[in-house]
This record gives structure tokens, sequence and C-alpha cells, in this order.
């Protein structure tokens, strides 16, 4: 069965400093891998995915992850991170053969001090 | 272009009585999923359906949920008797899958927050 772990439930960074959000991910076979931030109040909103190809993917806002299939892991970075960038962040697999289906994990709440 | 449309946006009511969500995917899309948020479950999906058709309803929680697609641009998520455990926020999400790649990006709703008193 595929699952993702988000290791950090909560994390705290100050404005200008870099970031990076972990993930594990469990998946037999080629994962599609991921990205979405959730504001307050709102529903998710994709930062970037993987299929295949180049392992380090850009997304929007500045964010950018890498695939590391021996780490079965997905870390999204962003150098800079900006007070608006305070929200919570989800990882999510999904792959050929699970028919559409994405499995998420538990998120990770950003706070941002200024 | 619209993106994936849910209402009510709210809704308050009291134990026992039905409540019927309502969404409306992205035009084209073929793929929808609803999913339920919650503190202390987090994100879960309830059902998803391809070409209206269910595909996986193992997440709906007990069989005072159900959910029909009667077509590619409207489904409801119905709770009958509602109870204040269900109590939480329900999105709606769609994606256009293209074979040979079976899953793609799911672009969510801005959910309905249901309150059951």
């Amino acid at each position: 069965a595929q699952s993702v772990t988000q290791p950090d439930i909560h994390i705290t960074v100050s404005e200008g400093a870099s970031l990076e959000l972990r993930c594990n991910y469990s998946y037999g076979a080629t994962p599609y891998l991921f990205w979405y931030v959730q504001s307050p109040g709102q529903g998710l909103q994709l930062l970037l995915k993987y299929f295949s190809g180049d392992t380090l993917v850009q997304g929007i806002k500045g964010f950018e992850a890498e695939f590391k299939r021996s780490q079965s892991s997905f870390n999204l970075r962003k150098p800079s991170v900006h007070w608006s960038d305070a929200a919570e962040y989800f990882c999510a697999v999904g792959g050929a053969g699970t028919a559409s289906k994405l499995t998420f994990g538990t998120g990770t709440r950003l706070q941002v001090t200024l | 272009d619209a993106g994936v449309i849910q209402s009510p946006r709210h809704e308050v009511t009291e134990m026992g009585q039905e409540v019927t969500l309502r969404c409306k995917p992205i035009s084209g899309h073929n793929s929808l999923f609803w999913y339920r948020q919650t503190m202390m479950r987090g994100l879960e999906l309830l059902i998803y359906f391809n070409n209206n058709v269910p595909i996986d309803d193992s997440g709906m929680p007990e069989d005072r949920f159900s959910a029909k697609m009667p077509n590619a641009s409207f489904s409801t998520l119905k709770i009958q008797p509602s109870e204040p455990r269900d109590s939480a926020v329900y999105f709606c999400a769609s994606s256009l899958v293209s074979l040979p790649r079976s899953t793609d990006t799911q672009y969510f709703g801005p959910g309905t927050r249901l309150t059951v008193l």
C-alpha cells in the first residue's frame, strides 16, 4: 500500500531564512509525487509535481523539490521564505495502477516569524 | 476559467438532519474526488469517480454517507442522518486523467465547512 510520511508537524522559520520540508513515501513502483499548499480557510493548491525526468522540479512561488529514489524522499525547499508562505503543506503520492488515487501526508504547518 | 465549485460554503445543521453537499468539477475533467478534513484525522479520501462511475468508496465512513455523480458536471455527497462527529470541511477535487498516466494533478474546490449541532 502506498503511504506518505511528513515527519514535521510544525516548523517555524524566520522571514528570509531557507526552508526544507521533509516528505518520505512508500510506493511499489515509480511514484508520481506532489506538493500542495493550503492557506487558512481555503482549498489545496498545487505547488509542484514530479512524474519523471529531471529529479529537481520547480514550482510556483519560488518552491522546488528534489526526488531521491534511493531515499524515498521528495523534500520541498525554498531559499528565502516570505511571511506569506505561512500555511500548511501537504505531500502526496500516486502512480500507475492507483487509478487516479492520491495518498496525502498529514501535513506540515509552517509559521514564519518577522 | 472557473475552478472546482462547491456549495454551500458553510452549512450548519442539527443532528439527524439530511445534508447534501454539491460539487461542479472543472469542465473536461474525468475524475472527481470527495475528501474530508478534520484536525484529528487530517485529509481523508471518501470516494472517487472516473467517468461518472464510482471506483473506490472504501473511505466512506458508514452507510449514512452516499455520493452520486449523475453526469460529468455535477456530484453530490449526502449524509443522512447527520451526526456531530460528521462536522468537518469537505473538499471536492477534480482531475483530468489520460492514459498511460493514471494519476494527475487534482484541483481542489474551496470546501464546505459542515457543522452538525
